[in-house]
């Protein structure tokens, strides 16, 4: 009964590759997000969907791209991976984009 | 641009003792919400508090309070009766309208406390 959950929990891979992280929330939540943790514990928000339409596109590099292609489900793919990529990847959902983020388990990407 | 601060890079307590935490924020807006999580070593991210800038009331949830004083643009978290299972490192979060003030979402967090809780 997982509410927010994500796949893969772990992902390393060499630099230049092209990865997808995928989220799934069963919540009923119209509202999802990306957000970063860097190697200093530093979170940020990379990107939100409501009701899949991109509401929130923070200053993040064009090799990031989200998709979305239901309320329940927000992936993240990236393109030609640098170390600087290196990070741990949250997926979190909301209802409506006032509502509590509940977060998935994150997922710890190491670029080589 | 708004901004969280949280001053205690780390604490410590010792079991069934009190800790405060806190948090500081700088924002021009009147409506907001402010939220305190926590990430355990397993790295989860779980809520423990929310409050609405527009009430007065201070939030609570179980041994879990928060002293907001919105015209210092303070938030501080106090834990009461510390267990162990409360090591973890909280973040203090913020979220703001956006500019044309017709949604939500964006979270800014401060850059978290480590807690320990001593046996």
């Amino acid at each position: 009964d997982t509410a927010v959950s994500q796949t893969p929990k772990y992902l390393v891979t060499q630099m230049g590759n092209d990865k997808s992280i995928k989220c799934e929330q069963n919540l009923g939540h119209d509202t999802m997000y990306w957000y970063k943790q860097d190697s200093k514990k530093f979170l940020k928000i990379m990107f939100s969907y409501n009701n899949k339409e991109l509401i929130i596109n923070e200053t993040v590099p064009n090799r990031f791209s989200p998709k979305s292609p239901d309320k329940a489900h927000l992936n993240l793919h990236i393109n030609s991976l640098e170390l600087g990529d290196s990070a741990v990847y949250f997926c979190a959902s909301s209802l409506g984009t006032s509502g509590t983020q509940y977060f998935g388990p994150g997922t710890r990407l190491t670029v080589l | 641009a708004q901004t969280v601060t949280q001053s205690q890079p780390e604490m410590s307590v010792q079991e069934a003792e009190t800790v405060t935490l806190s948090c500081t924020y700088d924002t021009s807006e009147s409506n907001y919400y402010l939220f305190w999580y926590k990430q355990p070593p397993s790295r989860q991210m779980i809520l423990v508090i929310r409050q609405e800038a527009y009430k007065q009331q201070n939030a609570t949830e179980n041994r879990f309070s928060v002293n907001f004083q919105k015209a210092a643009k303070s938030f501080s978290l106090k834990i009461s009766d510390s267990q162990l299972g409360d090591t973890a490192m909280y973040f203090c979060a913020f979220m703001a309208p956006n500019a044309g003030g017709t949604s939500y979402g964006k979270l800014t967090f401060g850059q978290g406390t480590i807690l320990t809780v001593h046996p």
